[in-house]
């Protein structure tokens, strides 16, 4: 079943605890990003990536780090979370080296405390 | 204000009315995407427009580009409760490495 996976769904953290969000494709697909959603401000991107070894910023990308290293992964990393980092986070592929049609991942919902 | 507003940001009709979402960009639309998405759970993609004057459908959705109004509408037909949840439009606003997304439309059906 072609998907894009995340993991863990759900996290509890604590201020300053370095965690990553794994996202992972089966559909071989070229671009790969990172968005938060939250309450009033609807979804915003976080980082892209066009390729493997090729990422680049979105419209939020502070206090967030990512890689490419494999074609299917694309991990978010957070070295030192804050609380303003809770939010439900989503990854999401699309086959073109381009944003459109997106598939996107069941969401991982972060509380940072 | 954001670059993609959509309106209304909530809408609650009774089973079997029809509806309209739409979706205004202050930049010119180079494509518009519109997704639902369940409460808490991941975006499932709709329709894409590209062209001015295209309109597109699906089951009781359609969906159609204003180019010169850089807008988009969706309209459903006789709702029915399964349509319930949020739709978001998103648009490529010069950009084809990113997407822009509006802040969502949470529809409510009732029974």
């Amino acid at each position: 079943e072609a998907q894009v996976t995340q993991n863990p769904r759900y996290l509890i953290t604590v201020t300053g605890k370095k965690l990553t969000v794994t996202c992972s494709q089966n559909m071989n697909h070229e671009y790969m990003s990172w968005y938060r959603q939250d309450p009033g401000l609807g979804l915003r991107q976080i980082y892209y990536s066009m390729n493997v070894e090729v990422t680049d910023k979105g419209d939020v990308p502070e206090g967030y780090k990512v890689s490419r290293k494999e074609k299917r992964n694309f991990p978010l990393i957070l070295e030192s979370p804050s609380p303003n980092q809770t939010s439900l986070y989503f990854c999401a592929s699309s086959q073109a080296a381009v944003a459109y049609e997106q598939y996107f991942g069941p969401g991982t919902r972060l509380t940072v405390t | 204000s954001q670059e993609l507003e959509q309106s209304p940001q909530s809408l609650i009709v009774q089973e079997g009315k029809n509806l309209t979402i739409n979706c205004t960009s202050s930049k010119t639309l180079y494509g518009l995407y519109w997704y639902k998405q369940k409460y808490g759970e991941g975006l499932i993609f709709l329709m894409m427009l590209q062209k001015g004057g295209e309109e597109k459908s699906h089951e009781k959705i359609t969906a159609k580009l204003d180019e010169k109004k850089q807008q988009s509408s969706l309209h459903i037909t006789a709702s029915q409760p399964s349509h319930a949840g949020i739709y978001l439009c998103g648009a490529d606003i010069g950009s084809a490495r990113q997407l822009t997304f509006g802040s969502g439309t949470q529809l409510t059906v009732l029974p």
